[in-house]
């Protein structure tokens, strides 16, 4: 079956960088979309942006523009989400999501000094 | 940018009853392939969104009759036809049609009497 595994929890103090994985296995990394959505906490989702595995091309949402980055890795089959210049705001449950039906189980980012 | 809004913001519903939550667009959602782009989900307490309906009214894999979505242009609908016990969380409507870090929205609590 579909599956997507998230890596784990991450601590980081402001102004650094995270980048959290997505590992996808049961169907062919390079034919689906691979969407990234955050959560702060008691707050709505947030689309942030995609991925096409199968060519690499990337969409974003205007406000992550220049500072998140998706990237994938063909052969590990894993998608890759990185925020840089970290700020508290950005403390947030961060989630893959394929085709925005299948969703990864989440990755609590905390972003603390 | 689509701004989305839901109502009720919580719903508190006996078992075996109806439920119904509204979901508005600020544009259409009709997408020029003839599609309209708007999926409910359902986020149940420390779980990430499963995706409940997608394309206004089709019934994802596995999901009880019991749901149901319908609208058009603007303006979207969710039934739960009888609400069961294990139906208790947080109903998202998203739209794909101009995907940014709003597209999704606030959010419906749903509890139980």
């Amino acid at each position: 079956q579909v599956q997507l595994v998230q890596s784990g929890a991450e601590v980081k103090e402001p102004g650094a960088s995270v980048k959290v994985s997505c590992k996808a296995s049961g169907y062919t990394f390079t034919s689906n979309i691979m969407h990234w959505v955050r959560q702060a906490t008691g707050q709505r989702l947030e689309w942030m942006g995609w991925i096409h595995p199968g060519n690499g091309n990337t969409v974003y949402s205007q406000k992550f523009q220049g500072r998140v980055t998706i990237t994938r890795d063909t052969s590990a089959s894993t998608a890759y989400m990185e925020v840089n210049s970290l700020r508290s705001e950005d403390t947030a449950v961060y989630y893959c999501a394929r085709d925005m039906a299948v969703w990864g189980k989440g990755t609590t980012v905390t972003v603390s000094s | 940018d689509i701004v989305m809004t839901q109502t009720p913001l919580s719903l508190s519903v006996t078992p075996g009853q109806p439920a119904s939550i509204s979901c508005k667009s600020s544009q259409s959602l009709l997408h020029s392939d003839g599609k309209t782009n708007l999926f409910w989900y359902l986020q149940k307490s420390g779980q990430p969104p499963q995706l409940l309906i997608y394309e206004v009214s089709n019934r994802f894999s596995g999901v009880p009759e019991r749901f149901s979505g319908s609208g058009s242009g603007t303006d979207f609908t969710l039934k739960i036809s009888r609400v069961e016990a294990e139906d208790v969380g947080v109903y998202y409507c998203m739209q794909s049609i101009q995907l940014t870090s709003g597209a999704f929205g606030p959010g419906t609590k749903v509890d139980i009497k």
